[in-house]
């Protein structure tokens, strides 16, 4: 299994602004995701980090407002751009290896955008 | 895309109850998994599964993969109080091993 560590654990941010979320492995992972939980609602996959090349993103998220950076296969952040009250959720790292395998999760970011 | 509807969506039992719940898609899966996630936390896995037919345990925890391949079950037998938050089914997108897509959740609380 993989220990994922995820910052900030909560924030509150101003309409407008943009907060970047980290998210570290303890181990080399080949595959890390970014989702996004709305309140009371179910997780879903915003977009795929590549390693060192462009993020996937899944139908209705771009990158404009969802930027994300993986360097290296430890390491990724996510970005809530331009925030405004409906971008208010909790955003979850997660990675795997290999094919078939199960994803770990980290302990999610907190966010609220007033 | 791919949905996954759970029920119930949400229940309330008594410690010591044997509780019961489902996954069901309108396509079919190859593999099934089941998360728990508890407040401020993310999810946990709990069980994995990779055949039709299947049947795991995890302690008091058991997970079908249904013949179909398009639903999954999961049992708790003698809730216990710490038993209490979301349950998730999972399973791969299309062509895609490791992205899940989730199912609706199903919350689960426990009365003593």
């Amino acid at each position: 299994s993989a220990v994922i560590s995820q910052k900030p654990s909560r924030d509150i941010c101003q309409r407008g602004t943009s907060l970047t979320i980290q998210c570290q492995v303890d181990s080399q992972v080949t595959m890390m995701f970014w989702y996004r939980q709305q309140p009371g609602q179910s997780l879903t996959l915003i977009a795929t980090a590549n390693q060192g090349s462009e993020a996937t993103y899944e139908s209705g998220f771009v990158i404009d407002k969802f930027p994300i950076s993986r360097p290296n296969l430890t390491f990724s952040t996510l970005t809530v751009s331009n925030m405004s009250p409906e971008d208010s959720s909790i955003y979850l790292c997660s990675a795997g290896t290999g094919m078939g395998e199960k994803l770990f999760f980290g302990s999610g970011t907190q966010l609220s955008v007033l | 895309g791919q949905q996954l509807n759970q029920s119930p969506q949400s229940m309330f039992i008594q410690e010591g109850e044997d509780v019961s719940m489902n996954c069901t898609s309108s396509s079919i899966f190859n593999t099934w998994l089941w998360y728990k996630q508890d407040p401020g936390e993310g999810p946990v896995l709990l069980i994995a599964l990779y055949k039709a037919g299947e049947l795991t345990s995890n302690g008091r925890l058991t997970a079908q993969f249904g013949i179909t391949r398009k639903d999954s079950f999961l049992n708790i037998s003698a809730s216990i109080p710490s038993d209490v938050g979301i349950y998730f089914c999972a399973g791969p997108y299309t062509g895609t091993a490791s992205k899940l897509t989730f199912g609706t959740g199903t919350r689960l609380q426990v009365t003593l």
